[in-house]
């Protein structure tokens, strides 16, 4: 068991450009989660995957956030023509079946410029 | 949604000190979950508590879901404790069991 990885831990990027954030869920989990913290805040909740199937996306995640799980393993996060409003630290996050008890990994944080 | 209110906002103290971290939220739900984010940002979770009282070495966690409220005590403090920690629920209201709605978290600085 290696955790919740993700990467890169820290991306810079010019307003505008493309960003793609992986995570890799501990192997056994067939739940994933992305969620953004920004500062001083908690973790806000962007979507779900149960094994491949993207079965929840919250309200507020713009059409410029895109999200894929192939073959239900490791996952991707897009962010499309980047906003200062972007910057914030993205966060995976995966868990088993049943109870719903999250392990998270270090987060990938995003400054926009 | 769900509204998830903490308490206090902040907490300072001195290594060896208890204390009591509060979490009330608004509505019904079926979990709740304590995390603490370290100052490098990694969120660890601590107890998954839909009711009743948990223990963890120094920590221990209580939900009365009845009253809509959680409590986490932390005993005989070390400056390792120091971080955020955040209780989340799922929010029901919304539909979902699996968006996790979390609070703003209690910053506690523990000084040696």
């Amino acid at each position: 068991d290696t955790g919740v990885s993700q990467d890169p831990r820290h991306k810079i990027t010019k307003r505008g450009q493309n960003v793609t954030f992986r995570c890799d869920p501990i192997s056994e989990h067939n739940r994933l989660y992305w969620y953004r913290q920004t500062l001083g805040q908690g973790p806000e909740f962007l979507t779900y995957f149960q094994n491949e199937a993207q079965l929840e996306k919250s309200r507020l995640l713009s059409d410029r956030f895109s999200a894929e799980r192939p073959k239900g393993s490791f996952s991707t996060l897009e962010i499309q023509r980047t906003e200062q409003g972007d910057s914030a630290m993205y966060l995976c996050a995966s868990s088993l079946g049943g109870a719903n008890v999250l392990t998270f990994g270090a987060g990938s944080r995003l400054t926009v410029l | 949604g769900i509204q998830v209110e903490q308490s206090p906002p902040d907490l300072i103290l001195q290594e060896g000190a208890n204390s009591t971290l509060r979490c009330n939220f608004s509505d019904s739900v079926n979990n709740l979950q304590w995390f603490h984010q370290n100052p490098w940002g990694q969120l660890i979770n601590l107890f998954y508590i839909p009711s009743g009282t948990k223990q963890n070495g120094r920590l221990s966690a209580t939900t009365v879901a009845t009253e809509r409220y959680s409590l986490l005590y932390i005993s005989s403090s070390q400056t390792t404790d120091s971080g955020v920690y955040f209780c989340a629920v799922p929010d029901l209201s919304s539909g979902s069991a699996r968006q996790l709605t979390f609070g703003s978290g209690t910053q506690l600085t523990v000084l040696p």
